[in-house]
């Protein structure tokens, strides 16, 4: 089983931009895509996007289109979320997490605490 | 985008008892492609159920997942004194992925 362990809490200005680490254990990481969700005490899970860790290709929710960059680095295992533009309805919990044989989600990070704040 | 509706938002029972936990879809589920999750404080969510019916490894047999279309339900048999908690739906049948609002679990 594929243990993520994502980067610790951020606070960040409006305006300014975020980069979120999810690093997997295990010679797993090009074998499951991985997702991005975040979760927030307004809107509760969102879903934010999907990378193949193996070809780099990634797709996103229309609401992030333009803010959101999701890349990887398969020398550590390591994908990345950017987020810029950053507002203060921003501010959540996000969490990478695997998917199984289709995109539900069997293993999660611990995840991230970012929060935007002047 | 496929909303999802989860009711009641809150469901206060005790150790033993049952309980019926609601997901209702905007527009049909492709494939019964229905997940459930529990999330406790501070913690991420855990998978317990895909394909609208099918537990994830080593999830309890008491808890029991059915529907289709737009209509789906989780059942915990007898609630233990962990399984309070929120629970959420997910529908992975169409982009974007959709989640419920929750529903809490609470001990009466």
């Amino acid at each position: 089983q594929v243990q993520l362990v994502q980067s610790g809490a951020e606070v960040k200005k409006p305006g300014a931009s975020v980069k979120v680490s999810c690093k997997a254990s295990g010679n797993t990481f090009t074998n499951s895509y991985l997702h991005w969700v975040r979760q927030t005490p307004g809107q509760g899970l969102e879903w934010m996007g999907i990378i193949n860790p193996s070809a780099g290709s990634t797709s996103h929710a229309q609401k992030f289109q333009g803010r959101v960059t999701m890349t990887r680095d398969t020398s550590t295992s390591t994908v990345y979320m950017e987020l810029s533009s950053l507002r203060s309805e921003d501010t959540a919990v996000y969490y990478c997490a695997t998917e199984g044989s289709s995109s539900w989600f069997g293993n999660w990070g611990q995840g991230t605490l970012v929060t935007v704040s002047s | 985008e496929i909303g999802l509706t989860q009711s009641p938002g809150t469901l206060s029972l005790s150790p033993g008892e049952r309980a019926t936990l609601s997901c209702r879809a905007s527009q049909s589920v492709s494939s019964s492609y229905l997940a459930w999750y529990q999330q406790k404080p501070g913690q991420a969510p855990r998978l317990l159920i895909y394909g609208a019916s099918s537990r994830a490894t080593g999830i309890p047999d008491r808890f029991s997942g059915s529907g289709s279309g737009t209509d789906f339900t989780l059942t915990i048999s007898r609630l233990e004194p962990e399984d309070f908690a929120v629970y959420y739906c997910q529908q992975y049948g169409s982009s974007p992925l959709t989640f419920g609002q929750g529903t809490k679990v609470e001990i009466k």
